[in-house]
């Protein structure tokens, strides 16, 4: 079936440091790939989404490009922020989006 | 413009009993999706409501149920609670295009512990 695989974490930054999260997945068909954001206590929210190969989602200085050839999905920011700290979930988004798959998340705290 | 909300925030049950959780779409939306988040882990999708209609159900046992209304409002049933039901229970909407549902929205969940 269709699943997504994330680093592991946690992953500790310093403040202005580069971040990357690697997302890889298996699909049949051509998915939907997503990012949502979960902060403490919180649900999740859209971070950015990608819906065909090579585009490049992009949000709040978080980038993703949709990789076919690789099946997958990174999240790249060149400088984070201590307000990034969060649970990052990378999910796809497939059967014309009757259900969603989550990755496991990546817990990233960012040090001032 | 509301976004999707859930009740109750919280909520304690002992092992045996019944719960009902509720969500309200964002405006707009049509779809509505559950998923159960176990502490540390990612959401698991439960099922899926279009049209009053469960379209589509993951890997849960038949004490996990819903239901959808006209106004596309929805409920989260789980019966005979187990320990290992303690989870936070997200929904999630979306707006059906005709060929198929993209981006789901979520509210903030309602964290459920069963003692």
């Amino acid at each position: 079936g269709d699943s997504v695989t994330q680093m592991e974490g946690p992953v500790t930054l310093s403040e202005e440091a580069f971040l990357t999260i690697n997302c890889t997945y298996t699909a049949t068909g051509y998915p939907s790939l997503f990012w949502y954001v979960q902060y403490p206590g919180e649900g999740l929210q859209l971070l950015l989404k990608a819906t065909k190969a090579d585009d490049k989602g992009s949000n709040k200085g978080f980038e993703a490009t949709y990789r076919k050839e690789t099946t997958s999905f990174h999240l790249e920011k060149g400088s984070v922020q201590v307000s990034d700290s969060a649970v990052y979930f990378c999910a796809l988004s497939a059967n014309y989006g009757q259900n969603f798959v989550f990755g496991p998340g990546t817990r990233l705290s960012v040090l001032p | 413009d509301a976004g999707v909300t859930q009740s109750p925030t919280h909520l304690i049950k002992t092992r045996g009993q019944q719960v009902t959780l509720r969500c309200s779409p964002k405006s707009g939306h049509d779809t509505v999706s559950w998923y159960q988040q176990a502490l540390g882990q990612g959401p698991q999708f439960i099922f899926q409501y279009y049209e009053e209609e469960e379209r589509q159900r993951g890997n849960f046992p038949d004490r996990f149920s819903g239901h959808q209304f006209p106004n596309y409002s929805s409920e989260l049933n789980v019966n005979a609670l187990l320990l290992g039901d303690s989870a936070l229970y997200l929904c999630a909407s979306s707006l059906d295009s005709g060929t198929g549902t993209d981006t789901q929205y979520f509210g903030p969940g309602t964290r459920l512990t069963v003692l």
